[in-house]
Order: C-alpha cells, then structure tokens, then sequence
C-alpha cells in the first residue's frame, strides 16, 4: 500500500448507529488531517494531528471525535449525526507545514 | 482574511484550448499556494504550486501565474484535453515555520474539455 488509504469508501449510517473511518498513511509524515467536503462548498478543515496531538479542532460538533493512535493512523468516530452530516470525508497527511499534502480517496459518507 | 475566492464555478473548453481558473485571497502570510485535481470518486491530488517569490512556474501543459501586488494567482491549462476534465482547487497555507499545514481551499471550479 503506498500513499494514504481511507476505509470504507462508502458508509450508509442511520442517525442513531455509531460508525468510526478509518485513515492510513505510509509516507512516514508526522501530521494528518480530517476535512470534510460537501457539495458546491470549499474543503472544510476538520481536524489537525501533529505528531500524535491534536492541534487544530475547528468548532467541530462533539458527534465527531477524533483519533490518532500513531504517526500512521487516525480515525473519526461518528455517533448520532444529522442529515447535513453527508458529504465525502477526507483524510490528508504532510510532512510538517505541508511538504508533500497527500489525500485519501475519501469515504463517502450517507446519514439517513 | 483566511478566505480564498475562485473563479468561475464550471468551465468548459473546447480540446485544444485554453482553460484560466482565477484565485484571489487577503491573508498576506500565505506563503505557498498549490493546485488540486480531484477527479470523480477520488481526493483532491496536487498538480503544481507555487511560492510567492517568483512569478510564474510551469509543468508541461500547467502554468501558475502569480501576482502578489494585487493578491492573485492563477492556473493556465494550454492544449486542454479530454482527460483534464475534473475539479480544480486552489489552495494557499502558511508553510513556513510550521509543523503542520493548514490548506485554505478555494470553492472549486469544474472544467469540462469537450472533444
């Protein structure tokens, strides 16, 4: 596996099922993003990692929680979302302030 | 001031022609500025990028130009073909210094190459 591989590619959830993505990197990196992309909007930054740390939460709602376990991995853990919540969620990796920003393919994500 | 505006929304060109997608931002700290090509299904990849010390920089068909005065930067695609047809982003971040990126994106322009 090379790059940045996201899992699953597509997730149906109902709004009181609690799912995680899941986020792998194999570039050696040490930050990983989350952003959210919706239809007709700009990338939305959800979350930063730096060497394992949160640094960055952009006034995400608490229904999203996210995880970095190591350097390589990083999840979002999803319960009780909305509706609005459907949209395609990006995973993204760097080597510091943004040598080498490398995207996931996304998992498309449908809230019903 | 994090904001970057891009123009227009959807584009489409002729095979053969040339596609102009337009970025303007406010924060002068940004300090790179790159381009992305998402196609259906896939994340966003980066096609080419730019520092704002220099003008313009090119990569085969790609061309950035780039004027810090007015706070502009743009993305030339000559000889557009079939293939190029995706959604383009600009970005910028502050990359200097920093132990992480945060990309500020603009809202995406969709070129469509017609044969």
């Amino acid at each position: 596996e090379t790059g940045v591989t996201q899992t699953p590619r597509h997730l149906v959830m109902g709004m009181t099922n609690k799912k995680s993505l899941k986020c792998e990197q194999h570039l050696g990196h040490n930050a990983m993003y989350w952003y959210k992309q919706s239809a007709k909007k700009p990338l939305e930054l959800m979350f930063v990692y730096s060497l394992e740390e949160r640094v960055e939460n952009n006034s995400v709602p608490s229904r999203f929680s996210p995880e970095c376990p190591n350097s390589s991995h990083l999840f979002l853990h999803l319960h009780t979302l909305q509706p609005e919540d459907s949209a395609l969620y990006l995973c993204a990796s760097s080597q510091g302030g943004g040598h080498g920003y490398t995207f996931g393919s996304g998992t498309r994500l449908t809230v019903v | 001031q994090q904001q970057v505006k891009q123009s227009p929304q959807s584009l489409i060109v002729q095979k053969g022609g040339i596609s102009i997608i337009n970025c303007a931002y406010e924060n002068t700290a940004f300090d790179y500025f790159p381009w992305y090509q998402q196609f259906p299904g896939k994340g966003p990849a980066l096609l080419i990028a730019i520092r704002p010390d220099v003008s313009e920089k090119k990569e085969g068909r790609f061309t950035i130009s780039f004027n810090k005065s007015a706070k502009q930067f743009s993305l030339h695609i000559m000889d557009s073909q079939p293939g190029d047809s995706a959604t383009y982003f600009c970005a910028a971040t502050v990359r200097g210094g920093t132990s992480y990126g945060k990309l500020t994106f603009g809202q995406g322009t969709i070129l469509t190459v017609h044969p």
